[in-house]
């Protein structure tokens, strides 16, 4: 089956650093991955699409120069928190678009920020 | 995109099917059907996928009538351990591939 990655799957940072998290498809190539956010009891929200190749397609209301979106490769897509602050602290979700109307999803980077 | 509205919960007994139906009238011609599970603190793991009628696999079934306007998922004899969120998504095509989560229904399977 399609596998998709995450790394690393918990960080604990102090308040203004940056913090980095990649997702990796495993056995298929994603032009296209995703990424969300998820509070406690609440659904995933989604941040931004990240396209191979080309710049990211935020959501309305979230910080590009923020939140830094990379995909450099088929398989690869990462995720910076610039200047991490405790409001930032949540459950990040990546997801990788298999085939055309499929996606899976990673198992998910828990942020806590000091 | 279309909007995907489900209960927000359901309580069940181990060795029970449990159908949880999920409406979606906007959905458009191109856009498929997706059920997820997520357990906390995990990724939401691919359940079944469907367009039209009825799909089966090892672990459940999808039945979408003719007008596609809601789907229903099926889980056939459930234990403990299917106690987790089931999110239904409409995956829409239009202006590149996109889908938005709605809240999901928890299920709770009791003993």
């Amino acid at each position: 089956g399609a596998v998709v990655s995450q790394h690393p799957s918990r960080v604990i940072c102090k308040s203004g650093t940056s913090v980095k998290i990649e997702c990796r498809s495993l056995d298929f190539q994603a032009t296209t991955m995703f990424w969300y956010r998820q509070f406690p009891k609440q659904s995933l929200m989604l941040m931004a699409t990240s396209n191979e190749g080309s710049k990211a397609t935020y959501e309305q209301g979230v910080e590009k120069d923020k939140f830094l979106i990379n995909h450099a490769s088929l398989t690869l897509s990462t995720l910076t928190v610039t200047s991490a602050h405790p409001e930032d602290s949540s459950f990040y979700i990546c997801s990788a678009r298999y085939r055309e109307e499929t996606q899976y999803f990673g198992p998910g980077t828990r942020l806590l920020v000091l | 995109l279309a909007k995907t509205t489900q209960p927000i919960s359901m309580d069940s007994y181990e060795g029970q099917e449990v159908n949880i139906t999920c409406s979606h009238n906007n959905i458009a011609t191109n856009d498929y059907i997706t059920w997820y599970q997520q357990f906390p603190s995990q990724g939401p793991r691919f359940i079944i996928q469907g367009y039209k009628t009825k799909v089966t696999n090892e672990v459940a079934s999808l039945f979408i009538p003719a007008d596609r306007k809601s789907s229903t998922l099926s889980l056939p004899r459930v234990s403990l351990s299917d106690t987790a969120v089931y999110y239904c998504l409409v995956a829409s095509n239009t202006g590149g591939f996109k889908t938005i989560f709605g809240a999901g229904t928890r299920l709770f399977v009791k003993a």
